[in-house]
């Protein structure tokens, strides 16, 4: 089946530093990703959607000056968290769709200290 | 807009039990439905979907689930669970435009315990 990769997979980072996450679809092209956080024991929440050529759509309360998301080409969309704070320590997973489903990176746990 | 519920956080379950994880969505249009399962630290695997056609679907590691339409429910069934079941399951629901997909709508899952 189609494989989503994330780098890194874990990071840890003071508070203050900015941090960025890549999502790559390592044998299929993605238009489009989706990246979604996901805080312990908790659901995934859809934080944006990520666009090829064009900017992401974020979705309602989550912020763009934050999270920052570039899709520079048709396999690799990054996240960057800036000036990121121990409120955003969570694990952040994205996914890549195809003509009938989506699939899933193997996540990015980060902690800011 | 979609939602989904997830009826159940936790369903503790012996080995070689059946087990049927509780799944109902709402929207206000139509939707394609998917379970998908997490194990600990890890990211999510597709378990099955319903995109069309037969309600009745089947997965992998023995899992299927039967999407309900009347009663707005996709419930996720096996008929004999095993230790290495044990993980937290997902129900989403996703929109399918023409131009392509839209992001998922989770549920708040529900941890599979398979008890000995």
């Amino acid at each position: 089946g189609a494989v989503v990769s994330q780098h890194p997979s874990w990071v840890i980072c003071k508070s203050g530093t900015s941090v960025k996450i890549e999502c790559r679809s390592l044998d299929f092209q993605a238009t489009t990703m989706f990246w979604y956080r996901q805080f312990p024991k908790q659901s995934l929440m859809l934080m944006a959607t990520s666009n090829e050529g064009s900017k992401a759509t974020y979705e309602q309360g989550v912020e763009k000056d934050k999270f920052l998301i570039n899709h520079a080409s048709l396999t690799l969309s990054t996240l960057t968290v800036t000036s990121a704070h121990p409120e955003d320590s969570s694990f952040y997973i994205c996914s890549a769709p195809t003509l009938e489903t989506q699939y899933f990176g193997p996540g990015t746990r980060l902690l800011v200290l | 807009a979609q939602s989904v519920t997830q009826l159940d956080s936790q369903v503790p379950v012996f080995e070689e039990a059946p087990v049927e994880l509780r799944c109902n969505y709402s929207s206000s249009v139509s939707v394609y439905l998917f379970w998908y399962v997490q194990y600990p630290n890890q990211g999510l695997q597709l378990l099955l979907k319903y995109l069309s056609g037969s309600t009745l679907v089947k997965g992998i590691n023995g899992f299927e689930a039967e999407f309900n339409k009347s009663q707005t429910s996709f419930h996720l069934r096996k008929p004999s669970v095993h230790i290495s079941d044990t993980a937290e399951y997902f129900c989403a629901v996703s929109r399918w435009s023409g131009g392509g997909a839209d992001g998922l709508t989770f549920g708040k899952g529900t941890h599979l315990i398979i008890q000995p």
